[in-house]
């Protein structure tokens, strides 16, 4: 069965600390992004990959960490640097080439900051 | 600049009636248009699209339409159910640019609630 698995469901993080967000995928999709969403905000791009072993910045990408080693996986590190990390973190995947398909989603971390 | 706009942050529509969600785009390049539907605490998930060769797409009780010209689209949902009731943004994507040209840019999203 093909999909996306974030975990964990729900995270909590001191201040000051560096956590990462887990993404994984079995669709064989070669591009994998991350997007944050906040009340009122919609979906911004934080990160994406195209292929193994690179990765561009998105509009929001101050703060944030990835690197994606395999194509089944691109974790996200929210580094102490971002002021404000408290969010819901989507993970997202889609095919490249022909016609396309659009994103499919994870079910989504979230973060608090205690 | 946000390239993608949906102007109303919320709908509220009585059952069984039609709910009509719009989205407005400032990119001429676009050329395929989605629609993703989003409960609470849960990942999008994709309902319809449009290709910017159509003006019309219909699946079931939804239909996207698209006014190139004016640059936008609406989203219909009849008749409305209670099931409905969910966030549902608008996406845009320029799929021959190049690099980078399989990015989805997403409106803001607009919250439908079907009032039973």
């Amino acid at each position: 069965d093909g999909g996306i698995t974030q975990s964990p469901k729900y995270l909590f993080r001191k201040e000051g600390q560096n956590v990462t967000l887990s993404c994984e995928q079995n669709l064989n999709h070669d591009a994998m992004y991350w997007y944050r969403q906040d009340p009122g905000q919609g979906l911004r791009l934080i990160y994406y990959s195209q292929i193994v072993n690179d990765f561009q910045k998105g509009d929001i990408a101050e703060g944030y960490s990835v690197s994606r080693e395999k194509k089944e996986s691109f974790p996200l590190t929210v580094t102490s640097a971002q002021k404000n990390p408290t969010a819901f973190y989507l993970c997202a995947t889609s095919p490249l080439g022909g016609a396309n398909y659009g994103y499919t989603f994870g079910s989504g971390t979230r973060l608090t900051v205690v | 600049d946000q390239q993608v706009k949906q102007n109303s942050p919320s709908l509220s529509v009585q059952e069984g009636r039609i709910s009509i969600l719009n989205c407005d785009y400032t990119n001429s390049m676009f050329d395929y248009f989605l629609w993703y539907k989003k409960y609470p605490a849960e990942g999008p998930t994709f309902l319809i699209s449009i290709s910017s060769i159509k003006d019309k797409n219909e699946d079931g009780r939804f239909t996207v339409f698209l006014n190139k010209s004016a640059k936008h689209l609406s989203l219909h949902i009849v008749p409305s159910q209670p099931g409905d009731s969910a966030v549902y943004f608008c996406a845009a994507q320029d799929l021959y640019s190049g690099a980078g040209s399989y990015q989805l840019t997403f409106g803001k999203g607009t919250k439908l609630s079907v009032i039973p």
